[in-house]
């Protein structure tokens, strides 16, 4: 079945450092590829997408590039700010509606 | 913005006790989901459920959770008889049926369902 593995948290950062969390996958055929972040007290949204190999998600100065020859989708920002403090997600989507998530990752930026 | 919204935030409920959780979806939106997440695991996929049935659901879903649309608004899960591992934080999500490979899923804030 399809899996996703994340980069184990908490990350602590300080602003303006360069973020980087890992996420690799398991799946069948050409899944589509996702990170979700979720502020404090909402709900989990959309941060960027990725439906084919070798293309890069963007949103926000946050990028990932799906790499099926690593199976990953690593997230990367040059430079965080505060206000990027969240729990992220990593999440596939097969053949089936459903998504399949990674186990999230807390991000604390400090001033 | 539209928005898919949750109720109750916080539910505590005794074991063996039955729960319903509330959703309002997006109101054009025709597919409808629950997840829920263990504290500390990932968040996993529960049920789908479009045109008033369900469409595909997991393992975990089993005979004590039942989903329904009661009204032109409102998607709600109900446990029957809850069990201390039912504690986790469920989401509801919602989005457009229509072709095309991925139609985004918006979802709620959750509501942390505690059993004692």
């Amino acid at each position: 079945g399809n899996s996703v593995t994340q980069m184990e948290g908490p990350v602590t950062l300080s602003e303006e450092a360069f973020l980087t969390i890992n996420c690799t996958y398991t799946a069948t055929g050409y899944p589509s590829l996702f990170w979700y972040v979720q502020y404090p007290g909402e709900g989990l949204q959309l941060l960027l997408k990725a439906t084919k190999a070798d293309d890069k998600g963007s949103n926000k100065g946050f990028e990932a590039t799906y790499r099926k020859e690593t199976t990953s989708f690593h997230l990367e920002k040059g430079s965080v700010q505060v206000s990027d403090s969240a729990v992220y997600f990593c999440a596939l989507k097969g053949s089936a509606r459903q998504l399949t998530f990674g186990s999230g990752t807390q991000l604390t930026v400090l001033p | 913005e539209p928005e898919v919204t949750q109720t109750p935030s916080h539910q505590v409920t005794q074991m063996g006790q039955e729960v319903i959780l509330r959703c309002v979806p997006i109101s054009n939106h025709l597919y409808f989901y629950w997840y829920r997440q263990i504290l500390g695991q990932k968040v996993e996929f529960l049920v789908s459920f479009y045109n008033n049935e369900i469409s595909e659901k997991s393992e975990i879903f089993d005979d004590q959770f039942s989903v329904e649309r009661p009204d032109g608004s409102n998607f709600t899960l109900k446990i029957r008889s809850t069990k201390l591992e039912d504690s986790a934080m469920y989401f509801c999500a919602s989005s457009e049926a229509g072709q095309g490979r991925y139609n985004e899923q918006f979802f709620g804030p959750g509501t942390r369902l505690t059993v004692l």
